[in-house]
Parts: C-alpha cells; structure tokens; sequence
C-alpha cells in the first residue's frame, strides 16, 4: 500500500538546536501532510503542502517537498522541550483523496 | 466545540466478545474515518465515511464494521474479538469528504482484548 516512511526512527537533541526529520513515499500523490503525537494522545495536523508547492513554512516549521525523488522534510527550527513527540507524515493513497495513509513516525526528544 | 470524542478510552475484552467504539463530531464534518494504532506499524485505516450512509474499506477491514447513520456518529464494531486486535483504535474527521484537508483526531479508545 501506499506509504510514507519516516527517517530517522529515533532522534534526540538539545534544546535551541534544530530538528530534521524526513518521509519518503512510493507513488505520486497529491498532497503530504505533517502531523505531532503527544505521548498517549491523539495526532495534530502541523502543516500540509500540495504536491505543486516546494516548500511552505509555518512559524518555526519548514516543510519542503521533492516530487522527483518522492520525498519531504520537516524542518523545526529553535527546538524547545515541549517538541518532544513523534511526528508523521501522511500521504493520499492510490490516487484517492479519500485514503490518507501515515509513515511510522520519527520519535523526537528535546531535552533540556 | 469538543471536536471529535471517542469512548471508551480504555477497554478489556476477551477474546469471542464484541463491542463498540463510540465515535462523534461535532463539527459537521462529511468524512469520519477509524485508524489502529499498533507499535511499528504506524497507522492503518481500517474504515472510512464520506457521509451519512456511505462507508468504504480502507487498508485492514476484517473483523471490524462500521455503519454511519448520522453526519455526527461513525461507530467501530467488533463482532468477535481476537488478541490481534488489541490496538489503540483513532477516530478522525475532516470537513469535506473529497479534496485534500487536515484531519482532526480524537483522544484514542486503548483496547486490550485477552
């Protein structure tokens, strides 16, 4: 099925340093979308580029969108503690707007 | 606006048993939709809802059912419980059931099914 897939699996960093987490997918899509899973709790959409836009920025996240080598990264700039979750890229599946499918998610840890 | 809330949050079942996972929005959206959760798996959606009365299939449907009978409810039904469907189970939403937009999710129901 189609899928996105998260790079690295795991990433640890100090505060005030910046995080970079990237997502590779298998077929054209028409979107991709960045979301944040607090431990135990529910996922939250960060930010979503359309598959004719190369890069997008919302405050302290940047998102950038290769369709040639079917690939994004998020970006996030000036980490705080509060960053500390793991993070998904989702993508459209097979054409259909219908189907969102996610990666397995980049664990990042903020420490103090 | 409570947005999308999902009940239980926690359940135990044995294995053979059924039960429902509650689901509600009240945001008027057109698209309700159930993902699984499961450790190195990411998320799979297992049944989607482009509207009152109109569900489909997504990538790992069996043992589940869905039925949507109003724009605010989209219940996930197991109907014998197997060990392999223990998950933490997600409910989401979205306003338009076509084109592209962001989902909003609820909390999680945790189901351990022994």
């Amino acid at each position: 099925s189609q899928q996105g897939e998260e790079d690295p699996q795991a990433l640890s960093i100090q505060e005030g340093e910046n995080a970079t987490m990237n997502c590779s997918y298998k077929t054209s899509i028409n979107n991709l979308q960045w979301y944040r899973q607090n431990s135990g709790r529910g996922l939250v959409h960060l930010i979503l580029i359309r598959s004719n836009e190369r890069e997008k920025h919302s405050g302290r996240l940047r998102v950038t969108l290769d369709t040639s080598k079917k690939s994004s990264s998020l970006l996030i700039t000036a980490s705080r503690a509060a960053d500390t979750a793991s993070y998904f890229c989702a993508t459209d599946w097979g054409g259909s707007n219908y189907k969102l499918t996610f990666g397995k998610g980049t664990l990042l840890t903020v420490n103090p | 606006n409570a947005g999308v809330t999902q009940t239980p949050k926690f359940q135990v079942l044995k294995t053979g048993q059924s039960m429902t996972l509650q689901c509600a929005q009240d945001m008027n959206h057109e698209y309700m939709s159930w993902y699984r959760q499961d450790p190195g798996m990411g998320l799979r959606l297992i049944h989607y809802s482009v509207g009152a009365g109109i569900t489909d299939q997504g990538e790992v449907p069996n043992g589940y059912n869905v039925s949507r009978s109003t724009t605010e409810d989209f219940p996930l039904r197991l109907l014998s419980a197997a060990p392999s469907q223990t998950s933490v189970y997600f409910c989401a939403s979205r306003g338009f059931a076509g084109g592209t937009g962001e989902l909003f999710f609820g909390e999680g129901s945790r189901l351990t099914v022994l």
